[in-house]
């Protein structure tokens, strides 16, 4: 069963502009991660960022950051000032605390346009 | 170095044949994980192990078989009843212990012809 859900199957912005990547997720549970990975067409999993559930503060990595809005189960991914380098799949994930199932969205493609 | 090795990294099999896709990890993690992915697909849970000689089915077991005999081994078995095998796994793993770092290893390719 699907239980996280990417809307958007591609999305593209122009160089050194602002995407956001969007996800939502179900969940009964209170301990949980999120995740957003990174996949080049090298295929390895790059780990973007990564967010507690229990931590109401938003996380952040340099140029990427997230919108974690908990009651509403959405974990979004805003990538500033975008570069050609970040132009990949992108997938988001829920890891789920005590039964450690690991889940992953479809993916979204993002295109950087230089 | 520490990591996940997975082997081989790309394999052909023939219809109605059994194969055997290696995971192995030195990175003393706890569970371990592995996923299908397919075009427009993403990540689909196959089959995941949190300890020892313990195992659940994922979203898309059916056809699959795995073992856990070993902390740093959790192979995997294609069977031949698994009717579109054709496609990129991935193995994954983490510790139990502290936060939520997942390690991948590169992937194997499977081919059916």
């Amino acid at each position: 069963a699907q239980t996280v859900t990417q809307s958007q199957p591609e999305m593209s912005v122009q160089e050194a502009e602002t995407v956001t990547l969007s996800c939502t997720y179900d969940t009964s549970e209170s301990d949980y991660y999120l995740f957003w990975y990174k996949q080049p067409p090298s295929r390895q999993m790059i780990l973007v960022i990564r967010q507690e559930a229990y931590k109401q503060q938003n996380a952040t990595e340099n140029r990427f950051s997230v919108n974690f809005q908990k009651a509403a189960k959405s974990f979004s991914l805003k990538i500033s000032d975008s570069q050609l380098g970040d132009a990949a799949m992108y997938f988001c994930a829920r890891l789920q605390g005590g039964s450690e199932k690991l889940v992953f969205g479809k993916g979204t493609k993002l295109t950087v346009n230089p | 170095d520490g990591g996940i090795t997975q082997s081989p990294k790309y394999l052909f099999r023939k219809e109605g044949q059994n194969v055997t896709l290696s995971c192995e990890q030195n990175l003393n993690h706890d569970a371990m994980y592995w996923y299908r992915q397919d075009p427009g697909q993403g990540l689909r849970l196959i089959y995941y192990s949190q300890i020892v000689n313990d195992f659940q089915k994922g979203d898309i077991a059916e056809g699959y078989s795995v073992s856990r005999e070993k902390k740093e081994s959790f192979p995997l078995t294609v069977t031949s009843a698994q009717k579109n095998p054709t496609a990129f796994y991935l193995c994954a793993s983490r510790t139990l212990l502290s936060g939520n770092t997942i390690y991948f290893g590169e992937g194997s390719w499977l081919t059916v012809v």
